[in-house]
């Protein structure tokens, strides 16, 4: 079955350390991923958008790599402030390069502790 | 410039009426899609309109359905609401086809089903 999944536990980390995010996802091919941000509630922000033929992209402290051998995609934040706790959410298209419904993994929380 | 609006912010029904919830998407944006999100959940997609046809749709009943009126502005229906359809309702709408800048989301409509 199709499935797209994200580091179910919390994650922790220390104010100015790295981290890193998983979204793995299985039976499906898709054109691109893109990884958004979700304060409590709001609604998702848009962080950045990777294409399969794209390894890895940055933004400011973001980066975010794309292996589609592996089926995963890896976000990390460097220099983590505790502005950047959220929940962070990858998302793909499942209908390849169409542009339209996404897929959201079920959301990583993230907190940055001072 | 306004992102995507929706309104109401919250809403309160009881099992078995129907209800009416409202997007305005962003500015120089033509495609609508409506999410659900439970608690502790990804958004899930409903449906996506585009020149006011519903152009996808994801697993959900016929309970719900939807309306783009020609400034782009959507309505999401549901009928016959159960317990379960309590969750946060998300718009987010986008220029059609793939855009690098993904899709803008709007705070949505939390909706209580008593």
């Amino acid at each position: 079955s199709q499935k797209i999944e994200q580091n179910s536990e919390a994650l922790n980390i220390q104010e100015g350390k790295t981290a890193t995010l998983t979204c793995n996802y299985t039976n499906y091919s898709p054109a691109y991923l893109q990884w958004y941000r979700q304060d409590p509630g709001r609604g998702p922000v848009f962080l950045l958008l990777i294409r399969e033929n794209e390894k890895e992209k940055r933004k400011e402290r973001l980066k975010v790599t794309f292996d589609t051998t592996l089926k995963q995609s890896l976000f990390h934040i460097t220099a983590s402030q505790p502005a950047d706790s959220a929940t962070y959410l990858c998302a793909l298209d499942p209908v390849y390069n169409q542009g339209g419904k996404l897929i959201f993994g079920q959301g990583t929380e993230l907190s940055v502790k001072p | 410039d306004a992102g995507v609006t929706q309104s109401p912010t919250h809403l309160i029904k009881t099992r078995g009426q129907q209800v009416t919830l409202r997007c305005s998407p962003k500015s120089g944006h033509d495609t609508v899609s409506w999410y659900q999100q439970a608690l502790g959940q990804g958004p899930q997609f409903i449906f996506q309109y585009y020149e006011e046809e519903e152009r996808q749709r994801g697993n959900f009943p016929d309970r719900f359905s939807g309306h783009q009126f020609p400034n782009y502005s959507s309505e999401l229906n549901v009928n016959a609401l159960l317990l379960g359809d309590s969750a946060l309702y998300l718009c987010a709408s986008s220029p059609d086809g793939v855009s690098n800048y993904g899709y803008t989301f709007g705070s949505g409509t939390r909706l209580t089903v008593v």
